[in-house]
């Protein structure tokens, strides 16, 4: 079955500087993802997205990889501030194309 | 605009009991969905609504039902509650605009069954 999954689930990175989440997944008919970012007591907050003919995609401070050779994704965050403290999920559409499959989340930590 | 509002954020069931958790959404959204959020699991699909009148079963749906009553609104029903429904549970509304599936995500209702 399809599945994705995190290479390392918790993150601690000094303020000010870059962080780098990683993500794997299984179904390589998959084309589409996305990263989610959730604050304690909330839902998930849609922070970009990726379609599989991209390799790259930035957007404020975030940049998403696809390497489909390896079926890896990654999420960097660039000058990570302690608003960026939260669990971040990575999504792959699903074999239904309505909905995604969520990866276990990791928790990332910003030092002061 | 409130987005996703889910209700009631809290509640404790013993087991056996039955109780239905509510979800609107007023972004005019076609499809609706239930997740639940286990410890170190992730989100999991129990159920989606692709639109108005349709519902299917996702990932986890064994022990709940649903209903679309009407665009807005989504409902989850846990018939006979057991301990291993005990869980964050979220519902999320989408729509696709331009190849983007993005998904709107209420606030949660913790779930406790003893």
């Amino acid at each position: 079955g399809e599945s994705v999954g995190l290479h390392l689930p918790t993150l601690s990175v000094q303020e000010g500087d870059n962080s780098i989440i990683n993500c794997a997944y299984s179904n390589s008919a998959s084309d589409y993802f996305i990263w989610y970012k959730q604050e304690s007591g909330k839902g998930p907050q849609f922070i970009i997205d990726i379609r599989s003919n991209m390799d790259k995609r930035q957007g404020q401070r975030v940049t998403v990889l696809l390497n489909k050779t390896v079926k890896h994704l990654s999420l960097q965050i660039a000058a990570t501030q302690p608003g960026d403290s939260a669990v971040y999920f990575c999504a792959e559409m699903g074999i239904w194309g309505q909905n995604f499959v969520f990866g276990p989340g990791t928790r990332l930590s910003v030092l002061p | 605009n409130a987005g996703v509002t889910q209700t009631p954020k809290f509640q404790v069931l013993k087991t056996g009991q039955s109780m239905t958790l509510q979800c609107a959404q007023d972004m005019n959204h076609n499809s609706m969905y239930w997740y639940r959020q286990d410890p170190g699991m992730g989100l999991r699909l129990i159920y989606y609504s692709a639109s108005e009148g349709t519902t299917d079963k996702g990932e986890v749906p064994n022990g709940y039902n649903v209903s679309r009553l009407n665009k807005r609104e989504f409902s989850l029903r846990l018939e006979s509650a057991a301990p291993s429904q005990t869980s964050v549970y979220f519902c999320a509304s989408s729509e696709r605009g331009q190849g983007v599936y993005e998904q709107y995500f209420g606030p949660g209702t913790r779930l406790t069954v003893t």
